[in-house]
């Protein structure tokens, strides 16, 4: 079935720096691509997406980059902060009448002040 | 984005009984869906509930144990039944936005001994 593998587990940056965290998807035929962030004891929250017409997009410290050749994308965060402090999870999304997201593993983010 | 509300927050209930957890946003929506989240775990849809049908269930979900009503377009639930410990989790209920975005309620934590 399909998948989303989801790199790395774990990750810890110093307050400032950046951090990227990749996915990659199974389904070729995958078109929205949503970035959820998961604070301790919260719900998951979309902080970003990308649909498969549009290579980047970007929100202010965020940006997310889509490869449909190579079938991955990537959370990148620049100027991390205290804050930033959580878990990431990514999705493919094969948007059709009925569809289901497909979601990584997720990767804990540790930004270390 | 819609409020979205879960009752109970959380609840510790032993086993063999069973747990209806409701959601409710402010908002009509179309789908909406119901999410399990393991301690440390990733996202897995249980089942997607759309007003009007039956619910429609992923692999390893049956209706028997987890039956899902959705009677209008602003409320569902979710029932856990004849509880084991290995229910033990946090469910999540989900709604879809114009874009096909999914936007998180704030989850019911289940403990069950």
């Amino acid at each position: 079935g399909e998948n989303v593998e989801q790199h790395p587990s774990t990750l810890s940056v110093q307050e400032g720096d950046s951090a990227v965290i990749k996915c990659t998807y199974s389904d070729s035929a995958s078109n929205y691509f949503p970035w959820y962030k998961q604070e301790l004891g919260k719900r998951p929250q979309l902080i970003i997406d990308i649909r498969s017409n549009v290579g980047e997009k970007k929100d202010q410290r965020i940006a997310v980059t889509l490869n449909k050749t190579a079938k991955h994308f990537s959370l990148h965060i620049t100027e991390t902060q205290p804050e930033d402090s959580a878990v990431y999870f990514c999705a493919a999304v094969r948007i059709s009448g009925t569809y289901k997201y497909i979601f990584g593993t997720g990767t804990r983010l540790k930004v270390l002040a | 984005s819609a409020v979205i509300s879960q009752k109970p927050s959380r609840d510790i209930c032993q086993r063999g009984t069973s747990l209806t957890i409701q959601c409710q946003v402010d908002s009509q929506v179309t789908m909406m869906f119901w999410y399990r989240q393991q301690p440390g775990q990733s996202l897995t849809l249980i089942a997607t509930a759309n007003q009007g049908s039956e619910a429609t269930y992923e692999s390893g979900f049956v209706i028997d144990k987890f039956p899902i009503s959705r009677p209008n377009l602003t409320f569902s639930t979710l029932t856990v039944s004849n509880m084991s410990p290995e229910d033990s989790s946090i469910y999540l209920c989900s709604v879809e936005g114009q874009g096909r975005e999914q936007y998180f309620g704030p989850g019911t934590r289940l403990t069950v001994t």
